[in-house]
């Protein structure tokens, strides 16, 4: 059954430095998403795009967040000055059809800031 | 952001017995999904519900959505601890992302 791949699984980074977060959706997915979990709490939406543009973004990601599709099979979070309270699960999702059809979500890439 | 609020947040019980869990908000929303996430694991879809009333069944699972869309509960029958995990409500509106409860966490002991 074909999956949503993220790399790394886990990220360790100084607070401050550049991560870079690796998704590669369902291939026919139309719709890609970035949502985290932090330890304990409930999965936040950060961002979904489609089109090769944002379409929604949440309070939480703000200018130190992007997002890119920079080919036809990935798409990255890029968080630009980590932050502690960035430490989180992030979790890619796709979709094949429109919003808030069945999102097939990744297994997370734990991301530790410290 | 609206709301959903998921109850119990912890749930232990016996292999063999029933449960229920709720998700409830104040919003109306268009569609409700429920996830089961593992740990370690993303969240992976059970079923989606749309309209008012709807009642789906996967197996021993059955889910409801409430007349005015607003809740949801998911019963489990005769419960298994490969029931066991955390298991999540997400509200949709037409248009926008996926809003997701806290979720109920689920221990199935033999």
């Amino acid at each position: 059954e074909p999956e949503v791949t993220q790399t790394p699984s886990h990220q360790v980074t100084q607070m401050g430095q550049e991560v870079i977060l690796r998704c590669v959706p369902i291939s026919n997915h139309l719709y890609f998403y970035w949502y985290r979990q932090i330890l304990g709490q409930k999965v936040e939406f950060l961002v979904s795009f489609y089109n090769n543009e944002i379409s929604e973004k949440s309070e939480i990601f703000d200018d130190q967040f992007s997002v890119e599709r920079p080919d036809g099979s990935n798409f990255t979070l890029k968080i630009r000055s980590t932050k502690l309270e960035d430490s989180a699960m992030y979790f890619c999702a796709s979709a094949l059809e429109g919003l808030n059809e069945k999102l097939f979500f990744g297994s997370g890439t734990q991301l530790s800031v410290l | 952001t609206q709301l959903l609020e998921q109850s119990p947040q912890f749930l232990s019980i016996q292999e063999g017995e029933n449960l229920t869990v709720y998700c409830n908000s104040s919003s109306v929303f268009s569609s409700l999904q429920w996830y089961r996430q593992e740990p370690g694991e993303g969240p992976v879809l059970l079923v989606t519900v749309v309209t008012g009333g709807e009642v789906k069944k996967l197996k021993r699972l059955t889910f409801q959505f409430g007349d005015a869309r607003k809740d949801s509960s998911l019963h489990i029958t005769a419960a298994q601890p490969g029931d066991t995990g955390l298991y999540l409500c997400a509200g949709g509106y037409s248009g926008y992302a996926l809003n997701f409860g806290k979720g109920t966490s689920l221990l199935v002991t033999p």
